[in-house]
């Protein structure tokens, strides 16, 4: 069974300032997805970023960026330039591809807390 | 504009209690899902369909059922509401099951079962 694990619950981050938010997994699946997901204060689900594992160039959105290293199932989130609406909690999320079950397994999820 | 809307947002419940919560998606996607959110737990899935008539079991589906008998809704319900399903519960959609775009979610429904 796939895992997903987030080994940093809370971490906090000073205003312009980059952080970068690990995540690891555990499958035998050769082809999946990841995915990290913005959890606001509002509850709503945010899709940030996502990475195709047959792709090796690194998944960019503006000041998101990841760290993808397959061999080691490493999948760490950057955040550069770092603003105060970025505090929120963040989710790795992992799917299978090509198996038609298209199910999201989730982290334990890292609340970041970005100070002014 | 599509979207995706769970009702209540809030609800307090005895426990005992049959609850059922809403889901209702305007994306005319075939998947649709059910999950719970708990500190330190992340995301677990509850139950999912793949489309019309179809449903399944997740990783905590033990105390909840789904029924599928349109495209737009999946609602979820507790049998008998128990304190350990005390939580917040997420309902998400996606197109189908070999696309990887990922989910659209709901706002969520915070449940407390006193």
């Amino acid at each position: 069974a796939q895992t997903v694990t987030q080994s940093q619950p809370e971490m906090s981050v000073q205003e312009a300032e980059t952080v970068t938010l690990s995540c690891t997994y555990d499958t035998s699946e050769s082809n999946y997805y990841l995915f990290w997901y913005k959890q606001p204060p509002s509850r709503q689900m945010i899709l940030v970023i996502r990475q195709e594992a047959y792709k090796q160039q690194n998944a960019t959105e503006n000041r998101f960026s990841v760290n993808f290293q397959k061999a080691a199932k490493s999948f760490s989130l950057k955040i550069s330039d770092s603003q105060l609406g970025d505090t929120a909690m963040y989710f790795c999320a992992f799917m299978t591809a090509g198996g038609a079950t298209n199910k999201l397994i989730f982290g334990t999820g890292t609340l970041l807390a970005v100070q002014p | 504009d599509a979207e995706i809307t769970q009702s209540p947002r809030h609800k307090i419940t005895e426990t005992g209690r049959q609850v059922t919560l809403a889901c209702h998606q305007t994306w005319n996607h075939n998947n649709m899902f059910w999950y719970r959110q708990d500190l330190g737990h992340g995301l677990r899935l509850i139950h999912y369909s793949y489309g019309v008539q179809d449903t399944n079991k997740g990783e905590v589906s033990d105390g909840y059922s789904v029924s599928r008998s349109n495209t737009e809704d999946l609602p979820l319900t507790l049998e008998s509401a128990a304190s350990s399903q005390t939580s917040v519960y997420f309902c998400a959609s996606s197109e189908s099951r070999w696309m990887s775009g990922g989910y659209t979610f709901g706002s969520g429904t915070r449940l407390t079962v006193v």
